[in-house]
């Protein structure tokens, strides 16, 4: 089974409007935590916002929020305000288990979604 | 800009051929790792480093190797290149829990193999 799960591989939206990009993820530890990148035309990846298991409140960062659900096991990303200058890749990723002085930190990537942003 | 710097931007090889992509992390990080990017198998975890030392591995060929050095650069060596080897790879860097600045990418290095 796939770990992380984005089911949209391409969203539109008008500049200036929001829109939620979606991510499920599939895991048995209580501990991760859940990231989000952008990748644009460009190649690099950008990180934008990042989320911990135990985190009560959900993740902000600017324009960008996290909608955690953890019962839900989603992670869905929203972005306030459309820019064009959003039209990207966007990965969702998950790291598993707790830091213990060097254990493994691989993050594993969903498939993307490309954004698309309309003028 | 993240900070990790990777060279070179580009790579053109032939099969059969061997390439060494080159990765600075950012000042004070600890971890290194390194990922692939391609068309079919997406982005896949292929190796980290911790202060030197071999951390875990992911979905790694047995031609691919990478080591990090005591000024913590890490180095992958890829060998007997294949067609199916051209990709994006990316180097990553954190200073131990990737916590909420999780991990920051290197622009990356495109690799075609002809």
């Amino acid at each position: 089974a796939q770990k992380i799960t984005q089911t949209q591989p391409g969203m539109f939206v008008q500049e200036k409007e929001a829109v939620t990009l979606d991510c499920t993820y599939d895991t048995s530890d209580q501990s991760y935590g859940l990231f989000w990148y952008k990748q644009p035309s460009s190649g690099e990846m950008i990180f934008l916002i990042y989320q911990g298991s135990y985190d009560e409140q959900n993740a902000t960062e600017g324009r960008y929020s996290l909608n955690f659900q953890k019962a839900r096991k989603s992670a869905n990303l929203v972005i306030s305000a459309s820019q064009l200058g959003d039209s990207a890749m966007y990965f969702c990723a998950m790291r598993e288990g707790l830091w213990s002085g060097g254990s493994n930190y691989k993050l594993t990537f969903g498939k993307g979604t490309l954004l698309t942003v309309n003028p | 800009d993240s900070g990790v710097t990777q060279t070179p931007k580009h790579l053109i090889t032939a099969t059969g051929q061997r390439v060494t992509l080159r990765c600075s992390p950012r000042s004070g990080d600890l971890s290194v790792y390194w990922y692939q990017q391609s068309l079919d198998q997406g982005l896949q975890f292929l190796i980290q480093y911790y202060n030197g030392e071999e951390r875990a591995k992911g979905n790694i060929l047995e031609r691919f190797s990478a080591q990090q050095f005591p000024d913590l650069h890490s180095e992958l060596n890829l060998s007997s290149l294949e067609l199916g080897d051209s990709a994006l790879y990316f180097c990553a860097s954190s200073y131990r829990t990737s916590g909420p600045q999780g991990q920051f990418f290197g622009p990356g290095t495109r690799l075609t193999v002809l």
